[in-house]
């Protein structure tokens, strides 16, 4: 059974770095074409995507955000962290983690975490 | 990038009606790396079609996607109460995915 949940910050303040971590099981990123991506949705709008990192440890990221973003996974604690610097409260959204097998869709998806932007 | 383009923005139907939501790209892509995605308040998304017209695990035949190109349709032959909801168009390509602004599906 997948399984892929997000945890961290519900609030920060401009200008600080969030850190978001996806937990997840019922599958390894060890294994060639996994993926797992951050997509995040701002209140009452669409799905934005972020971030992917591959089983082999390839990186891309959203080109508006790209300077802004770091992805990274630990394969042993089944992880992937995105970094993202310089807060706004633009940024304010649910953020979540989703898993690709074979690039193109995602067919497993966390619950979300509401990332809230505020001083 | 390539944009997608949803439309309507709001579908209003009754139960028992059909349901055909469109998604159009800014350019050409891949019929393999089109997928369709439900989302329900509260929830996260969730994948219905993928290439396309391949339906994902456990969803029900009352859902088909068709196209290719630059012109994409899911259907919902059928609406079921549960069925409404916002739906969303995915694609993938050169490195970058992009979702469409999304069809909400009310009730009449």
């Amino acid at each position: 059974q997948v399984t892929l949940r997000e945890s961290g910050p519900a609030l920060v303040k401009p200008t600080q770095t969030l850190t978001l971590t996806c937990s997840f099981s019922g599958f390894s990123l060890s294994t060639r074409q996994m993926y797992v991506s951050w997509i995040r949705q701002r209140p009452g709008k669409g799905l934005e995507w972020l971030a992917l990192i591959d089983w082999d440890d390839d990186k891309y990221y959203s080109t508006s955000l790209k300077t802004r973003l770091t992805i990274s996974k630990d394969t042993s604690k089944n992880q992937v962290v995105l970094t993202m610097t310089n807060m706004d409260p633009v940024d304010t959204a649910t953020y979540y983690c989703a898993r690709s097998f074979g690039v193109g869709d995602f067919d497993y998806w966390g619950q979300g975490t509401l990332v809230i932007v505020s001083s | 990038e390539i944009v997608l383009t949803q439309s309507p923005g709001t579908l209003s139907l009754s139960p028992g009606e059909r349901a055909t939501l469109s998604c159009r790209a800014s350019q050409s892509i891949s019929s393999n790396y089109l997928a369709w995605y439900q989302q329900k308040p509260g929830q996260a998304p969730r994948l219905l079609i993928y290439g396309a017209s391949s339906r994902a695990t456990g969803i029900p035949d009352r859902f088909s996607g068709s196209g290719s190109g630059t012109d994409f349709t899911l259907t919902i032959s059928r609406l079921e109460p549960e069925d409404f909801a916002v739906y969303y168009c995915q694609q993938y390509g050169s490195s970058s995915f992009t979702f469409g602004p999304g069809t909400k599906v009310d009730i009449k």
